[in-house]
């Protein structure tokens, strides 16, 4: 089973409202990973969770705030956003890899099918 | 820093036709990967195919096919047999191999249009 999930499939929010964005996964991946994507762009990583612990953080403005609450669950509470942060928002797991020689490394990421959001 | 460029912004092949997209990368790490993704318009970006820095052999996965140059630094996508659900969005992307949980850098991404 390679599934992720995110709920909302849509969102509509305006500038003052609080929302929150879910993503879900039980494939026991321990990376997990929030990405906004723009029309006919590529995705732009926002964070990085590793073993439900904050790992990167791209410089995202505090507006957005995310959460890992355990292994299988992300997400990403939403307050006063801009008309410019509407978007397509990905959410991503992979597995941690331990590789030999002591090194470590991500192995290939699963996507959920993302939250368009609209803000007015 | 890690670099991909992806040069056909579109790409139209005929149904049952191959076709390849490109991609070069530009890193300085000796180990890393390669992979590419399907985005249909429904937004879902969908894993295809990985490329590991030391695999000897291209990948496959069914009518996907990774052509891996190392020593020119491309990883194209071949797609062989194409069907009107091939019309998508492709991008191209690197993982950091050496990091806990690593970043992906993406290309800008091909559309490929399929023509019955």
């Amino acid at each position: 089973d390679t599934e992720v999930t995110q709920t909302p499939k849509h969102l509509v929010m305006g500038m003052t409202n609080k929302k929150s964005l879910k993503c879900e996964q039980h494939m026991g991946h321990r990376a997990m990973y929030w990405y906004k994507q723009k029309a006919k762009k590529p995705p732009e990583l926002m964070f990085v969770y590793s073993y439900e612990k904050l790992s990167i953080n791209e410089s995202v403005p505090s507006r957005f705030s995310p959460e890992c609450p355990n292994s299988s669950l992300l997400n990403l509470h939403l307050h006063a956003l801009q008309p410019e942060d509407s978007a397509l928002y990905l959410c991503a797991s992979s597995r941690i890899l331990g590789l030999a020689g002591g090194r470590k490394g991500t192995d290939t990421q699963y996507f959920g099918p993302g939250t368009r959001l609209t803000v007015l | 820093a890690q670099k991909i460029t992806q040069t056909q912004p579109g790409m139209f092949v005929q149904e049952k036709e191959a076709v390849t997209l490109d991609c070069t990368y530009d890193t300085s790490d000796p180990s890393y990967g390669l992979f590419w993704y399907k985005q249909p318009s429904s937004g879902e970006m969908i894993f295809l195919i990985y490329q590991g820095s030391y695999d000897q052999q291209n990948a496959t996965e069914g009518r996907y096919s990774l052509n891996f140059q190392k020593a020119r630094k491309s990883a194209n996508l071949v797609i062989s047999a194409s069907q009107l659900g091939d019309s998508a969005m492709y991008f191209c992307a690197m993982g950091e191999k050496d990091t806990n949980a690593g970043k992906s850098t993406f290309g800008d991404g091909t559309t490929l249009t399929v023509k019955p």
